[in-house]
């Protein structure tokens, strides 16, 4: 079974960092672009960022640029993405999600993110 | 990166069916086969139901159909069932290892 257990959300003030992991297990994870989702309460999903399987290509979401890092270590089968000068737009649910073929097709539970102001 | 369009609210009765549109432009549906359609329950992650537009992972119910003309993309769910009531939601490939995903609709049965 393909599962992705996300970590790492809380609550931090505006301006603030965390850094949220996703453990992946039951498929080949160093063969497959990863992603990281988001969905602001109330809102539709909003794609924030994915990776390549060698970290050669990264992609963002214009509104996280320079703030967000997306990475992973195949050899723990963990992806991450790190989150620095949050604002509360940025509060959502993250989820970690396998990007397969131009579609996202293995999703974790979500971590929540809450930034106060 | 505007976000695609959905209606926000789509309902029927118990075995009917119901249609769910879902507009881009033409630098994201127009241009790319890469529509996708999800679902998703309270409290719960997204489902994939449909991916290339039309296609159905393993597991799918084949009730679930998906269509695209020009930058409009459309699900179809013939034969509602109760568990159908979800929010759905159309995603696209936008270039550049980029996807946009739909405002949602509300499927009420």
């Amino acid at each position: 079974e393909m599962v992705l257990v996300e970590s790492g959300g809380g609550v931090v003030q505006s301006g603030g960092s965390l850094r949220l992991s996703c453990a992946a297990s039951g498929f080949s994870f160093t063969t497959n672009w990863m992603s990281w989702v988001r969905q602001a309460p109330g809102k539709g999903p909003e794609w924030v960022a994915n990776v390549n399987r060698d970290e050669t290509e990264k992609d963002y979401v214009d509104s996280v640029k320079g703030r967000f890092t997306i990475s992973r270590d195949i050899g723990e089968n963990s992806l991450y993405l790190q989150m620095n000068n949050l604002k509360p737009e940025d509060t959502a649910v993250y989820y970690c999600v396998r990007d397969y073929f131009y579609y996202l097709d293995v999703w974790g539970q979500g971590t929540t993110v809450t930034v106060s102001s | 990166q505007s976000a695609l369009t959905q209606p926000p609210s789509a309902s029927g009765s118990l075995g009917q069916s119901v249609t769910i549109s879902c507009t881009g432009t033409i630098t994201d549906i127009g241009a790319y086969k890469y529509v996708s359609w999800y679902q998703q329950r309270p409290g719960k992650a997204p489902k994939v139901l449909i991916y290339e537009g039309n296609k159905r992972p393993s597991g799918v119910p084949d009730r679930f159909s998906g269509s695209k003309s020009g930058n409009t993309a459309s699900l179809t769910v013939s034969g509602l069932q109760a568990e159908d009531e979800a929010d759905y939601y159309c995603s696209s490939y936008g270039g550049s290892h980029t996807y946009l995903f739909g405002t949602g609709t509300k499927v009420t049965v």
